[in-house]
């Protein structure tokens, strides 16, 4: 079974923090996405990344840094937390599409980050 | 703008009855549908998938439906069972890497 772990289910920051979001794959997935999901809003591409080291913005990147060091492991990081920045926040992960089947994303259970 | 979009917020049905949830999208490059189910305070998990190739794909209780020339594709379930009851999102890709997600759908299936 694929698994994709996230640090926290639950994290309260006061604005102005430095917050890590953590999400780690087990099933050696190319592929890693942070999404954030918004009441009327749906599922918001924030950053991704293909490879290590390698990471591509999404659709709203502001606000947000991310890092990819080793293949597993996929950071969120919000400079400086803003109140507007409080939702849940969604890592998924997939093989590489190298044609043929379309690859399935996997998400993790999602973190709720209030942001005071 | 939103290239994917679920016009519904809710939908409830009866049990035993049949659910339908629709999803438009804008972009004609896209080639690959999928639909995701979401309960409370999980992350959303996998329910089908469709190719552009096909307009019709089955998986037990679960069809999905896709209209290329309207640009519409749907979730039919049948028959519903009050475990449906959760958010469904529908998601489209034309490269097989990212996905545009829509907004959602909230099914209550009443016993």
């Amino acid at each position: 079974d694929v698994k994709v772990t996230q640090s926290s289910r639950y994290l309260v920051k006061r604005t102005g923090e430095k917050v890590f979001l953590e999400c780690v794959q087990d099933m050696d997935h190319e592929n890693m996405f942070w999404y954030r999901q918004d009441p009327g809003l749906g599922l918001r591409l924030i950053y991704f990344s293909y490879d290590v080291k390698m990471k591509e913005k999404g659709d709203i990147p502001e606000g947000y840094s991310v890092s990819r060091e080793k293949k597993e492991r996929f950071s969120l990081i919000l400079e400086s937390a803003s109140t507007n920045q409080t939702s849940m926040y969604l890592c998924a992960s997939s093989f590489r599409y190298k044609g043929g089947e379309e690859e399935t994303q996997y998400f993790g259970p999602g973190t709720r980050l209030l942001v005071l | 703008d939103q290239q994917v979009k679920q016009n519904s917020p809710s939908l409830s049905v009866q049990e035993g009855r049949i659910s339908i949830l629709n999803c438009d999208y804008t972009n004609s490059m896209f080639d690959y549908f999928l639909w995701y189910k979401k309960y409370p305070a999980e992350g959303p998990t996998f329910l089908i998938s469709i190719s552009s190739i096909k307009d019709k794909n089955e998986d037990g209780r679960f069809t999905v439906f896709l209209n290329k020339s309207a640009k519409h594709l749907s979730l039919h379930i049948v028959p519903s069972q009050p475990g449906d009851s959760a958010v469904y999102f529908c998601a489209a890709s034309s490269t097989g890497n990212q996905f545009y997600f829509g907004t959602g759908t909230s099914l209550t299936v009443i016993p």
